[in-house]
C-alpha cells in the first residue's frame, strides 16, 4: 500500500506570494492533518479535514488554510506569503479518528520564501 | 498550557547499547502517546504509541513506558544501530475535543558511534 504522498516536494517562493501544496493520503484514509515545521517552533498542528470538513483548527493566522476533496485528497494554501513561512509542510492521514489512531506522515513539503 | 518536552537535545551512544529518550508531557487529561523517528530529508516514521490505560508497551526492539503519576514516557531501544540515528520525538493528544491535534515535544536527537 502507497504511503502519504506530498507534491511538490521543494518551492521557493518570494514574499507576497500565495502556495498551494497537495497531500495524498494512504489509501482507504480519511482524516488528513497538516503541520508545520520549523527549527525554531518545532512540529506545529495547522488543521485537519475529514469528510471534506474542517475538524481542528490549530494557532496559525487565516493565512493559511485548506480543504478535502472527496477522494480525500487534501491542499493547503498560503496566502500572501511572510519569510517566517519558511518550513517543512507535513500532511499526515489516517483512517478516521486520529486521536485514536495512527497518523502516517508524508516526507513533506520544503516551502522556502525570499 | 499544552506542552510535550524531552529532557536532552542530544543523546550519543555507541553500537550496541541500549538508548533511553526521555519526554514529559503536561496535559494529564492525554491520553495517547506515540514516538516517532525523523530521518533527515524524512516526514517523521511512527515507531510505537501506548494509551494511557498502559504502563508499558513493546515492539521489536522498543519499549515504550508511561509513567502517569509523573507524566513522564520514554522509548528505550535495544542494541542501538548506526540505522537509528535520527531525531526522536514523543507526541501527545491532548485529550477529547482536538481531533488531530498531536503536541510533539521539541525532539532528541540520537548518535550512534560506531
Amino acid at each position: 500500500k502507497a504511503g502519504v504522498t506530498q507534491t511538490p516536494r521543494y518551492l521557493i517562493k518570494t514574499r507576497g506570494q500565495q502556495v498551494t501544496l497537495s497531500c495524498s493520503p494512504i489509501s482507504g484514509h480519511r482524516s488528513v492533518s497538516w503541520y508545520q515545521q520549523t527549527p525554531g517552533q518545532g512540529l506545529q498542528f495547522l488543521f485537519e479535514y475529514f469528510s471534506e470538513t474542517q475538524r481542528n483548527k490549530g494557532n496559525f493566522p487565516g493565512r493559511f488554510s485548506g480543504r478535502q476533496f472527496s477522494n480525500s485528497r487534501s491542499e493547503m494554501n498560503v496566502s500572501t506569503l511572510e519569510l517566517g513561512d519558511s518550513a517543512l509542510y507535513l500532511c499526515a492521514s489516517s483512517l478516521a479518528d486520529p486521536s485514536r489512531e495512527t497518523q502516517y506522515f508524508g516526507p513533506g513539503t520544503r516551502l522556502l520564501v525570499l | 498550557g499544552e506542552s510535550v518536552g524531552l529532557h536532552l537535545p542530544t543523546l550519543s551512544v555507541q553500537e550496541g547499547d541500549n538508548s533511553i529518550i526521555n519526554c514529559a508531557y503536561s496535559n494529564s487529561a492525554s491520553d495517547y502517546f506515540i514516538w516517532y523517528k525523523q530521518e533527515s530529508g524524512k516526514g517523521p516514521q511512527f515507531i510505537i504509541d501506548i494509551r494511557s490505560n498502559m504502563d508499558k508497551r513493546q515492539g521489536q526492539r522498543v519499549t515504550v513506558l508511561l509513567n502517569k503519576t509523573v507524566k513522564h514516557l520514554s522509548l528505550q531501544i535495544a542494541a542501538t544501530q548506526p540505522g537509528d540515528s535520527a531525531v526522536y520525538f514523543c507526541a501527545e493528544i491532548p485529550g477529547s475535543g482536538n481531533t488531530g491535534k498531536l503536541i510533539f515535544g521539541q525532539g532528541t536527537t540520537l548518535q550512534v558511534k560506531p
